[in-house]
């Protein structure tokens, strides 16, 4: 079955690290997104790539990396620089034209210990 | 610029009566408009869109809803609540006109169904 897949279901960071989470999507999407999210506030966009080898800022890029090498793949980076990284983290994908919505993975709870 | 708003944190409503949850958008061409639905620690599954045409539009699970044009709104429906109907709605939104298909997402509305 196609799909998007997001891993670990759950991490674990300590202060002044960097933890990668990772993003695989099958289903043949151009475009791929991060969000983070807090309760109360919605889905706030990190970053977001509409093509390999090329990606753009969010709403709240500070403190967060990407890379975009595969068209499958999209990780995030949480770096040291993030000083509130605890947070779940939601990737999506979608085809990069027309009408479509996203298709969503499962997410990954952060937390910092 | 595109925005949407959910101007309801929370809904609550007994199981077997009817349910809104309420959305308002902003764009500069014509809206493309999203539902979608989040349990609890799991990701946003879709359940509607608008795109063009009929202004009811029928989704999943019984759900359906609204585009009010001279409203900008895009409201949530339900005839019947059922309790497992209890989760987090997002409303979301892009400009039809654009490139790209970035949408824009809404706080969310928690939907407490009760017995």
């Amino acid at each position: 079955d196609g799909g998007i897949t997001q891993s670990p279901k759950y991490l674990f960071r300590k202060e002044g690290q960097n933890v990668t989470l990772s993003c695989e999507q099958n289903l043949n999407h151009d475009a791929m997104y991060w969000y983070r999210q807090d309760p109360g506030q919605g889905l706030r966009l990190i970053y977001y790539s509409q093509i390999v080898n090329d990606f753009q800022k969010g709403d709240i890029a500070e403190g967060y990396s990407v890379s975009r090498e595969k068209k499958e793949s999209f990780p995030l980076t949480v770096t040291s620089a993030q000083k509130n990284p605890t947070a779940f983290y939601l990737c999506a994908s979608s085809i990069d034209r027309g009408a479509y919505g996203y298709t969503f993975g499962s997410g990954t709870r952060l937390t910092v210990v | 610029a595109q925005s949407v708003a959910q101007p309801e944190d929370q809904v609550n409503v007994a199981e077997g009566n009817p349910l809104t949850v309420k959305c308002t958008y902003s764009v500069s061409g014509n809206p493309y408009l999203f539902w979608y639905v989040q349990y609890p620690n799991r990701g946003l599954q879709f359940l509607l869109k608008y795109i063009t045409g009929d202004n009811l539009v029928k989704g999943s699970y019984g759900f359906e809803a609204e585009f009010n044009k001279s409203q900008t709104s895009f409201h949530l429906k339900k005839p019947s609540a059922l309790v497992s109907d209890s989760a987090l709605y997002f409303c979301a939104v892009r400009d039809g006109g654009g490139g790209g298909n970035k949408l824009t997402f809404g706080t969310g509305t928690q939907l407490k169904v009760e017995l």
